[in-house]
């Protein structure tokens, strides 16, 4: 268990819906990292949060984002879904920006209908 | 050209043997490297991280950097079952910027 809890694992949602993806990172860690896995694109990076602030942007989507609360948990907010955003997706966190020892969650796993 | 390439595999092994896995990269601006093994089904975990060129070693496992060559390894000594799994490459860049740069990944399977 790497500490990194993601909320729901599973998520089936109809086209064109929005949904709301949970991540509590481990205790003491300031950042968090979204990260997108499908079969073709392989990990992608989304974005990056430290304490609250956003700190890089990846290939994230404008029907995309997110935000970490003063409780350090984040949420990534997915609207207008579409076939293609069924995915799964990842929650790192770690201590410090720099995230060479980041820790993953389980992932959720997003499928549109 | 993709910043970070990794042979997808699948790589198939007998219990025992010595693997390599390996990724080359393009962007010379990455300083931080690391490998990630993925069950199926799980989220990554990290195994290694490196920072210069030479090896590092870790139980079993040995990472490898080149930055001259843009190219780094992952050995693993007496492969076992457990080690079946998707092996994923990662890279970090210098500057402000921290965005982890994934390889696709090379599934394993290790064959008792």
């Amino acid at each position: 268990d790497s500490g990194v809890t993601q909320t729901p694992k599973h998520l089936i949602t109809a086209t064109g819906q929005r949904v709301t993806l949970r991540c509590s990172p481990r205790s003491g860690d300031l950042s968090v990292y979204w990260y997108q896995q499908s079969l073709d694109q392989g990990l992608q990076f989304l974005i990056h949060y430290y304490n609250g602030e956003e700190r890089a942007k990846g290939n994230i989507l404008e029907r995309f984002s997110a935000q970490q609360f003063p409780d350090l948990h984040s949420e990534l907010n997915l609207s207008s879904l579409e076939l293609g955003d069924s995915a799964l997706y990842f929650c790192a966190s770690s201590v410090a920006s720099l995230n060479t020892e980041a820790f993953f969650g389980q992932g959720t796993r997003l499928t549109v209908v | 050209q993709k910043e970070v390439e990794q042979d997808p595999g699948p790589l198939s092994v007998p219990e025992g043997a010595i693997v390599s896995l390996n990724c080359t990269y393009s962007n010379s601006a990455f300083q931080y490297f690391m490998w990630y093994r993925q069950y199926s089904r799980k989220g990554p975990e990290l195994l290694m991280y490196t920072y210069s060129s030479g090896n590092k070693e870790d139980g079993r496992f040995t990472a490898q950097v080149d930055k001259s060559s843009k190219y780094i390894s992952l050995f693993i000594r007496d492969s076992q079952p457990s080690d079946s799994a998707t092996y994923l490459c990662a890279m970090i860049s210098g500057g402000s910027n921290y965005k982890l740069t994934f390889g696709k990944g090379t599934l394993l399977t290790v064959n008792p």
